[in-house]
């Protein structure tokens, strides 16, 4: 069974930078997995933010952006607003011939 | 713009067939390169992809829900629908309906639906 993992919470100040990482349990995260990333407040669906690694939906906020690092999928918030406390969660690509998506578990940002 | 829409029974039994139906408008669901996907969330948990199908009919299962899971597309209707066999407790959750656009070198989910909640109880 195919684990993606990411950190369960973290906390930011107001103004400051933080990423958050995507962690596959088949090895590093490359192109390939095309990474999409998805912020979740309380009560609404879910909202796209990035897709494939790095690439911004027309109404991404520009302080939101994606890339590989250190064999991850990472989603980099910077000028954090109080506006990005959410849910954040990863979904990664399983090719071959059963293909699957999986979603990472989560990171609860606190911006505090 | 394109939107999505879920709908279907909030109650079902344990052991019968849940079914859903996603109901795409401002925009033709057999156009395009698009899959349409199925997404779960139970309560303060996280999302499970469950499966999708392309607009040429073609499907892609969760492993872990396989061998309950039917995805179908009505494009008379510009629906697509889901169908989850002998549920338990254990399928208790807000269903969501997404769009998953194809491009070269890119796939991208951007268009979801506002989520059904389900409860499988008797």
């Amino acid at each position: 069974q195919t684990v993606v993992t990411q950190e369960p919470s973290l906390t930011v100040s107001p103004g400051g930078t933080v990423t958050l990482t995507c962690a596959s349990s088949t090895g590093a995260v490359t192109s390939g997995y095309y990474p999409n990333w998805f912020q979740q407040k309380p009560g609404q669906a879910p909202r796209a933010l990035i897709y494939s690694t790095s690439n911004k939906h027309s109404w991404t906020p520009a302080r939101f952006s994606g890339s590989l690092l250190g064999g991850k999928a990472a989603l980099t918030l910077s000028g954090v607003q109080p506006e990005d406390e959410a849910e954040y969660y990863c979904l990664l690509y399983y090719g071959g011939a059963q293909p699957s998506w999986v979603f990472g578990g989560g990171t609860k940002l606190t911006v505090l | 713009q394109v939107q999505l829409q879920e709908s279907g029974p909030g109650l079902v039994k344990p052991s019968q067939t849940l079914s859903l139906t996603c109901t795409v408008s401002g925009g033709s669901i057999s156009s395009g390169s698009y899959y349409w996907s199925w997404i779960r969330q139970p309560a303060g948990k996280g999302l499970e992809w469950i499966g999708r199908i392309y607009t040429s009919g073609s499907t892609n299962y969760n492993p872990s829900l396989k061998s309950r899971v039917t995805i179908s597309v009505d494009t008379s209707k510009n629906q697509f629908s889901l169908k989850l066999s002998s549920v338990t407790a254990a399928d208790t959750a807000v269903y969501y309906c997404a769009r998953e656009v194809l491009m070269p070198e890119v796939d991208a989910f951007d268009i979801w639906g506002q989520g059904t909640m389900v409860t499988v109880s008797s």
